[in-house]
């Protein structure tokens, strides 16, 4: 079982970096999913396996997991950057999805 | 293009059923997991279970069992999620979500399904 904990908000300056972190006792031995979700919409993979974008992401956006805590890094922030990112695990039998952050960029 | 298309919305009252469905297409329906993801309002992501479209295998969250069934018709690329005893709580935005394999996680969503429970 993972308790995925995620900071409830967070603000960064339009062009400069945003870091959201996931923490989870030993989630670096796990692969690590991140997701956007812009208000009234799904959510958009942004980055799988930790590291991994799919088609379509801008290299602004990456992952790395170690230890205790997984992150997102988004590079130059832009206004279109402005959502909720939500981490995931899959433990081989359950979903988990942290509780989700609240990006504001200002 | 790969597309989930998921029912309408449903208002139902306490005590009762809604069925859900998700209508694949763009891919070979029974090569990839359907999961059941649910968001009440304001909240976050509430992972729900999942099914294996070929064998029909399911597995639920713990919170869920006994009151979801996952199920799926290959026949129309389908898949369903059904949730009884329905209560005010289950009130949510509910969304089905394909898991790409080899990457383990949900590369393609459903629109999403609002059910009201309210009396």
């Amino acid at each position: 079982s993972y308790d995925l904990t995620q900071p409830l908000s967070m603000s960064v300056a339009l062009g400069q970096t945003a870091i959201i972190t996931c923490e989870a006792n030993n989630i670096g031995s796990e692969s690590v999913h991140w997701y956007q979700q812009k208000p009234g919409q799904a959510p958009v993979l942004v980055i799988y396996r930790d590291t991994n974008r799919p088609s379509g992401i801008p290299e602004r956006f990456s992952g790395s997991n170690s230890g205790n805590t997984a992150t997102l890094t988004i590079g130059r922030a832009q206004a279109g950057d402005e959502a909720d990112y939500y981490c995931h695990v899959w433990d081989g039998r359950t979903g988990f999805f942290g509780g989700g952050t609240t990006l504001t960029v200002l | 293009q790969v597309q989930l298309v998921q029912s309408g919305p449903e208002a139902k009252k306490p005590g009762a059923s809604v069925k859900v469905s998700c209508k694949t297409s763009g891919y070979t329906f029974t090569s990839f997991d359907i999961h059941w993801v649910r968001q009440a309002t304001g909240q976050g992501l509430e992972w729900m279970g999942w099914m294996n479209p070929n064998t029909g295998y399911t597995g639920y969250a713990q919170k869920f069992q006994g009151r979801v069934t996952m199920s799926r018709n290959p026949s129309i690329n389908t898949a369903y999620m059904d949730l009884n005893s329905l209560r005010s709580d289950d009130t949510a935005i509910y969304y089905c979500a394909r898991r790409y394999a080899s990457w383990y996680a949900f590369d393609i969503w459903g629109q999403g399904t609002v059910i009201t429970v309210s009396s």
